[in-house]
Parts: structure tokens; sequence; C-alpha cells
């Protein structure tokens, strides 16, 4: 199956600085890679997404890359904001099988400090 | 127009105790899938419905984790004598299908299931 590695597992950026969350996957059959933003007591929100014939999307604020040859991918967030604030959890989707699944992360706590 | 709900928010049972978590998904989507979190950790995929018919319940950790999907819409996960390593957010999402491609899949709010 598919395994998903996500680094750091903590950071914190000053309010206007750049942040990065990087991970990587196993499965090179996997084709969607979503990110999600999840606060406290609610449930996993998409932020942005990109498919495995893309290798960047960037939407306002965030990017995201993907290198299918070295099976990465990164979350780029600009000028961040204190609501930026928050687990976020990087995912890879793989039909198999057995089914089709999003495996994740284990998720990065991002702190933005006024 | 509405999201993925998820009934109840909290749910607090004994040990033993048998228990369903009901989730509805956005109108018109045929996918549905349900994943547990535990604190600190990313949710781990249990069980993916397309239509009626559970596609894939290999994530299911035991016999006494069951789910159904009757009329295609709203599902319902249940746990039969519960044990304290239940304890985690029970999350549903749903997407418009689910096609090779992959498709966005959008969580609900979760149940946070305590077995005391």
């Amino acid at each position: 199956g598919e395994n998903v590695e996500q680094h750091p597992s903590t950071l914190s950026v000053q309010e206007g600085d750049s942040a990065v969350i990087k991970c990587t996957y196993s499965d090179s059959a996997s084709n969607y890679f979503p990110w999600y933003k999840q606060e406290l007591g609610k449930g996993p929100q998409l932020i942005i997404d990109i498919r495995s014939n893309v290798g960047e999307k960037k939407d306002q604020r965030i990017a995201v890359t993907l290198n299918k040859t070295a099976k990465h991918f990164s979350l780029h967030i600009t000028e961040t904001q204190p609501e930026d604030s928050a687990v976020y959890f990087c995912a890879a989707f793989l039909r198999g099988t057995s089914g089709s699944r999003l495996t994740f992360g284990e998720g990065t706590q991002l702190t933005v400090n006024p | 127009g509405a999201g993925v709900s998820q009934t109840p928010s909290n749910k607090v049972t004994e040990k033993g105790k048998y228990v369903e978590l009901r989730c509805d998904p956005i109108s018109g989507h045929t996918a549905l899938y349900w994943y547990r979190q535990s604190l600190g950790q990313g949710p781990e995929f249990l069980i993916y419905f397309q239509g009626t018919g559970a596609a894939d319940d290999s994530g299911l950790p035991n016999d006494r984790f069951f789910a159904v999907r009757p009329e295609g819409s709203v599902s319902t996960l249940k746990i039969q004598r519960t044990e304290r390593g239940d304890s985690a957010v029970y999350l549903c999402a749903s997407s418009l299908r689910s096609a090779g491609g992959g498709e966005t899949q959008y969580f609900g709010p979760g149940t946070r299931l305590l077995v005391l």
C-alpha cells in the first residue's frame, strides 16, 4: 500500500514569512495529491490539490509543487497570517485492486506568530 | 449548499457497549468514505462506499466494526463491544464519484468517540 511521510511535524514562523511543508509518497501509481487544513475541533478542509499530470499549482498565497520522479510534493504558503495557524495534512490518492483511498501524512502544526 | 454532516458530534460510552455514528454526505455525491483519526495523527482509511455497496472495507480494524449505506446516501458506522482503544475522531467524507483519477473529498466535522 501507499505510505506518506510529512515534515516537519511542527513549524513556527513570523507573520509575513513563508512556510514550506514537504511530503514524500511511496507508490508511483498515486495520481492525486490534496492538502488539507484542520483547525481544532473541526474536520479537514481542502485548501489546494494537484494531479500527477501537473508540476505546480498556485492559488493566491498558496502553492503546491509535485516532483513525480522523486515522489515528493510540497506546500508553500507566502505572506503568512495568524489565521493560517492550524494543522496541515498532505495526502496521496491511490486506486488499487482493493479500492481507492487517500493516505494521509502525520500532519504539520503550523504556528504563525503576530 | 450543505456540507457533510455527522451526528452525534460527541459520544461517550462505556467499554463493551454498542455505538452507531451517522454521516449525511453532500447531496448527489456517490462516493462516501469513513476515516478514523487518533490524537496527533492523520486520518486513517476505514471503508469506502460507491453507491450502496462497500467497494473497499479493508481498512476496518476487526469484525467489531461494520458500516452500511442502504440507500446510497446516509451511512452508519457501527461499532460493537467497544474498547477503550476505539476512542478517536471518526470522520466521514464524500466525493462526487470515485474515478481512477481521484476526486476531491469533502470532510464532515467528525464524531468524537470516547470509550470509558
